[in-house]
Parts: C-alpha cells; sequence; structure tokens
C-alpha cells in the first residue's frame, strides 16, 4: 500500500499570502489529522476530519481551516500567514480514527514565511 | 490539562549501554499510549504501543498506572538507534487527536 503523501513538500509565502496543503491518505483510510510541528511547541493537533466532517479541532485560530473530500484526501488551509506560522504542516491517516489506532504519517509540508 | 511529559530533551549513551526514555501523562482513565519515533529526514512512524504489547527493535515499554509513566526501554543501544522519540497518548475526548510530549533526542555514540 503506498503511504501517506503530501504536496507540495516546501513551499516559501510572504506574510499576509496564504496557502493551502493537500494530504491524501492511506487508501480506505478514512480519518485524517493535521499537525504542526515547530522547534518550540513540539508537535500539536490541528484537526481531524472523518467523512468529511471535522470532528475535532485544536486551540488554533480560525487563520488554519480545513476540508476533507468525499475520496478522503484532505487540504488544510492557513490565510493571512504570520511569520510563526513557519512550521512543518503533518498530516495523518488512520482507517476509523477512533484514538486507539495507529496513525500513519506522511513526510509533512515544510512552510517558510517570510 | 491533559499532558505527556518527556523531561529529557536529549539522552546520550555509548553503544550498548541501556537505554531508558522516560515519558508520564496526566491520568484519564485507562489511556492508550504510543510511542512514534524519527528517524533523520524520515517520517514519523509508530515504534510500539501499550495495547499490543510488543517487543519492536529491542524496545520496551511498560505502563506503570500509579506512577502514571510509559518508559521506553531498550537493554543494549545500538547506533541506528540515534532518532527523535515522542510519547503521545490520544486526548480523552476520542477520535484521532494525539497529545505528543516534548520528544526526546537518543544519540548512541559508537
Amino acid at each position: 500500500k503506498a503511504g501517506v503523501t503530501q504536496t507540495p513538500r516546501y513551499l516559501i509565502k510572504t506574510r499576509g499570502q496564504q496557502v493551502t496543503l493537500s494530504c491524501s491518505p492511506i487508501s480506505g483510510h478514512r480519518s485524517v489529522s493535521w499537525y504542526q510541528q515547530t522547534p518550540g511547541q513540539g508537535l500539536q493537533f490541528l484537526f481531524e476530519y472523518f467523512s468529511e466532517t471535522q470532528r475535532n479541532k485544536g486551540n488554533f485560530p480560525g487563520r488554519f481551516s480545513g476540508r476533507q473530500f468525499s475520496n478522503s484526501r484532505s487540504e488544510m488551509n492557513v490565510s493571512t500567514l504570520e511569520l510563526g506560522d513557519s512550521a512543518l504542516y503533518l498530516c495523518a491517516s488512520s482507517l476509523r480514527g477512533t484514538g486507539e489506532e495507529t496513525q500513519y504519517f506522511g513526510p509533512g509540508t515544510r512552510l517558510l514565511v517570510l | 490539562a491533559q499532558r505527556v511529559t518527556q523531561p529529557e530533551k536529549l539522552l546520550s549513551v555509548f553503544k550498548g549501554a541501556p537505554v531508558e526514555l522516560k515519558c508520564n501523562y496526566s491520568y484519564s482513565g485507562s489511556p492508550e499510549l504510543f510511542w512514534y519515533v524519527q528517524y533523520s529526514r524520515q517520517r514519523l512512524q509508530l515504534l510500539l504501543r501499550h495495547i499490543s504489547r510488543e517487543s519492536i527493535k529491542g524496545f520496551t515499554a511498560d505502563l506503570n498506572k500509579g506512577e502514571t509513566s510509559f518508559h521506553l526501554k531498550k537493554p543494549f543501544a545500538q547506533e541506528e538507534d540515534s532518532a527523535m522519540y515522542y510519547c503521545a497518548r490520544p486526548h480523552p475526548g476520542g477520535y484521532n487527536k494525539l497529545i505528543f510530549g516534548a520528544g526526546t533526542r537518543l544519540a548512541v555514540h559508537p
């Protein structure tokens, strides 16, 4: 089975712009979660989608949003970028998203905001 | 607040030495707990989980409910074990919301 894929792998943006990141889960997986990884804050949960519905959201401002499509692919969007949004954004997928399942992570999208 | 604490940022050992990476969690019921590992230039991947009670790559972890700990151990470290290790647990609210510890970098020297 192909693993979780994320595009693009690297992105450079300037403050005030917006960005869209994409995640394709493992085939058959219906739950997709997003995490932000920074040296200072570590790995922080952004949100989780299952069957096109957001089921859980972390403590991030409304500038961070996401969606999931009927084929389980997911996108996250960050509007009005700030310098502090520079991070590695990881997505992870699992079959049903029960919390006790193993999550399989993608390679991440590294976002640099200048 | 639900927390996962990894007190050591860096653990440096010599090849063949025993390793223990510490993880403590805030108590909330009977948790599932995970250890994830991130090797250099590789993606984050599951190393082991409490519920399966497996030994992966020689690593084991025992849940101690009294001490709310889930320390990761290996009797003889290898150079290829050098990586970032993250302890994690699901948020009690359910679904795939993992709470991660800050991570411990394990450096195994020859």
